[in-house]
């Protein structure tokens, strides 16, 4: 149980344009969804919290404007990098936290973003 | 604020050694910790959570509050624990919950 999925696992996108990755629970409802970045040979840094049906709360530092977080529904989340930049490069991992508890949090396989 | 440090970016021991990786943490209440371990190309898993006091694929943690430490140990280490290990807290009141991560310590297990 406490499954994440997210989609795409890889992508590339050309400088200017937008991507969009989503983040589903498959087989619990997540109220709250994370979303995090992780460097090459780096720790994952949280960005935002994504709160169902109200807006996300942000990390210090990042930019919500560049980084659109959408959480419509109980087990849906979305982040739209918005006007990529080739330093938007990089690995990007959502989470949740099953509220049956056992599982603790549970993560993606992470998406692979390119900016050409 | 909440912080966790892990001060070892490498920890590189024998097979059938003892292998011990540190995190202490910084956090004003009672926080919830973790260890994830991340093998190549694989997504995080759940190692331990320091509420479930259990032992997995050999690895214990033990929170020690007075040093607020969280310091993960396995008495016999195999090549296959080779990984990224990463200690994460939980906290709670205002903190909406979310999990803030270490560092991480590279585990290189040789033969």
């Amino acid at each position: 149980g406490a499954v994440v999925s997210q989609h795409p696992s890889r992508v590339i996108c050309k400088s200017g344009t937008s991507v969009k990755i989503e983040c589903r629970s498959l087989d619990f409802q997540a109220t709250t969804m994370f979303w995090y970045r992780q460097f090459p040979k780096q720790s994952l840094m949280l960005m935002a919290t994504s709160n169902e049906g109200s807006k996300a709360t942000y990390e210090q530092g990042v930019e919500k404007d560049k980084f659109l977080i959408n959480h419509a529904s109980l087990t849906l989340s979305t982040l739209t990098v918005t006007s990529a930049h080739p330093e938007d490069s990089s690995f990007y991992i959502c989470s949740a936290r099953d509220p049956r508890g056992y599982y603790g949090y549970t993560f993606g396989s992470g998406t692979r973003l390119t900016v050409v | 604020a909440q912080r966790v440090t892990q001060p070892e970016k490498l920890l590189s021991v024998f097979k059938g050694a003892p292998v011990e990786l540190k995190c202490n943490y910084s956090y004003s209440g009672s926080p919830e910790l973790f260890w994830y371990v991340q093998y190549s190309r694989q997504r995080l898993q759940l190692l331990l959570r320091h509420i479930s006091r259990e032992s997995i694929k050999g690895f214990t943690a033990d929170l020690n509050k007075g040093e607020t430490s969280f310091h993960l140990k396995k008495p016999f280490a195999q090549e296959e624990d080779s990984a990224m290990y990463y200690c994460a807290l939980s906290g709670h009141n205002n903190q909406g919950g979310k999990l803030i991560f270490g560092q991480g310590t590279e585990l290189s297990v040789k033969p």
